[in-house]
């Protein structure tokens, strides 16, 4: 079946340390990629999106993230954390088009210490 | 531009009732599809409409179902409701395939079953 791993459910960093969060999916055919933020009680904002343009793909608030085919990866970075990065962040996949049914991870939860 | 607006934020309902959650999506966008998102898991999807049909189906029982109105908007219904229900739905909202690949989120409603 197909499905995307987030490696590590929490991720702690320092302000101003650079944010890495990890994401790799199973399929041999290169799909659409997302990333999406939830802040408490909210629902899902797009940071980015890989849809077979570039590999390395610019998103809001300075994240980013680079699509690794030999490594079935898409991992999401940021030179620098700032408190208010601090929420849950999802790697989500599409096989079909890029708006059709999304494959969820289980989400990282984003903590920024002081 | 109000993005994708669900209703009611929050419901409370005993098991057994049914209940209507519903779905504006935002301005240009034809598509609407349904997530679940238990807590501290990612969201799931339920099924997804077009052209007032559905289109794609997840694996959820039929007990839920759902419609879209001629304006795009649309409506989740679950039947017999159980515990194992609570959870945040979310509605999402995709374009046409020709203007872009991605899906807006709206805020949720928080359903709580008791």
């Amino acid at each position: 079946a197909q499905s995307v791993t987030q490696l590590g459910s929490h991720v702690s960093v320092s302000e101003g340390a650079l944010v890495l969060l990890r994401c790799n999916y199973s399929s041999s055919v290169p799909p659409y990629l997302f990333w999406y933020v939830q802040y408490p009680n909210q629902g899902l904002q797009l940071l980015l999106k890989y849809t077979s343009a570039a590999t390395l793909v610019k998103g809001i608030n300075g994240f980013e993230a680079e699509f690794k085919k030999s490594e079935t990866s898409f991992h999401l970075t940021k030179p620098s954390a700032h408190m208010s990065d601090a929420a849950e962040y999802f790697c989500a996949v599409s096989w079909d088009f890029g708006n059709e049914k999304l494959t969820f991870g289980t989400g990282t939860r984003l903590t920024i210490i002081p | 531009d109000a993005g994708v607006t669900q209703s009611p934020t929050h419901l409370i309902k005993t098991r057994g009732q049914q209940v209507t959650l519903r779905c504006s999506p935002k301005s240009g966008h034809d598509t609407v599809s349904w997530y679940q998102q238990a807590l501290g898991q990612g969201p799931q999807f339920i099924f997804q409409y077009y052209e007032e049909e559905e289109r794609q189906r997840g694996n959820f029982p039929d007990r839920f179902s759902g419609h879209q109105f001629p304006n795009y908007s649309s409506e989740l219904n679950v039947n017999a409701l159980l515990l194992g229900d609570s959870a945040l739905y979310l509605c999402a909202s995709s374009p046409p395939l020709w203007v872009g690949a991605e899906a807006f989120f709206g805020q949720g409603t928080r359903l709580t079953v008791v």
